[in-house]
């Protein structure tokens, strides 16, 4: 079994398109979060999320949204997609006391 | 909020050698520091990761040390092989409800054969 899932893998879209990557995790965690890996490989921190706290990276534009349906989800949804949207995103999730984070296979975005 | 610098941004060293990544961080309250390697196309995946009640921690050919009043801790491989190629990561976490891990900005390691 999968720990954490994200899907799809590969999504190619065109600019201005609104486009939805979805985060499972069947691991009891307690916080979900998205980084965005630039082609640089820089991991940068987009959202961390449990039932308690979201908190947003100020740097985030604000077409992107996370939507969580339920404890195990937390969903990346994009407006208007731009050029510069193309990366690498990784979903993650863990648990309080443990911390480790456990990361889904990544989603790469690329917007023509 | 929290900083992670990380030094070098690119590593060669030979097989067999040893390897020394090094990173800061900023905020005195993080207390858990992690260190990832992501091989290519693939997630990041955990290797070690050290408390701030805690030194040195060691696991085979992998070490991490902590000095906190330096804010500074570090990622060291011994022994090196093939294998160990891959783009390491340090990170802090900020602690509260929600945890945010800040990753530094990756090693890209080369083990030459």
């Amino acid at each position: 079994d999968t720990a954490v899932s994200q899907t799809p893998k590969y999504l190619v879209t065109q600019m201005g398109n609104d486009k939805s990557i979805k985060c499972e995790q069947n691991l009891g965690h307690d916080t979900m979060y998205w980084y965005k890996q630039d082609s640089k490989k820089f991991l940068k921190i987009m959202f961390s999320y449990n039932n308690k706290e979201l908190i947003i990276n100020e740097t985030v534009p604000n077409r992107f949204s996370p939507k969580s349906p339920d404890k195990a989800h937390l969903n990346l949804h994009i407006n208007s997609l731009e050029l510069g949207d193309s990366a690498v995103y990784f979903c993650a999730s863990s648990q309080a006391g443990l911390f480790e984070a456990f990361f889904g296979q990544g989603t790469r975005l690329t917007v023509v | 909020g929290e900083n992670v610098e990380q030094h070098p941004s690119t590593l060669s060293v030979q097989e067999g050698d040893s390897a020394v990544i090094k990173c800061t961080y900023s905020d005195s309250a993080s207390n858990y520091f992690p260190w990832y390697k992501q091989e290519l196309g693939k997630r990041p995946q955990l290797i070690i990761d050290i408390r701030s009640n805690v030194g040195e921690k060691k696991d085979q050919r992998i070490a991490v040390t902590l000095n906190k009043t330096a804010k500074h801790f570090s990622l060291h491989i011994t022994e090196t092989q093939p294998e160990d190629s891959a783009v390491y990561f340090c990170a802090a976490l900020v602690s509260g409800s929600a945890r945010q891990l800040t990753f530094g900005s990756g090693t890209q390691l080369t083990v030459l054969p």
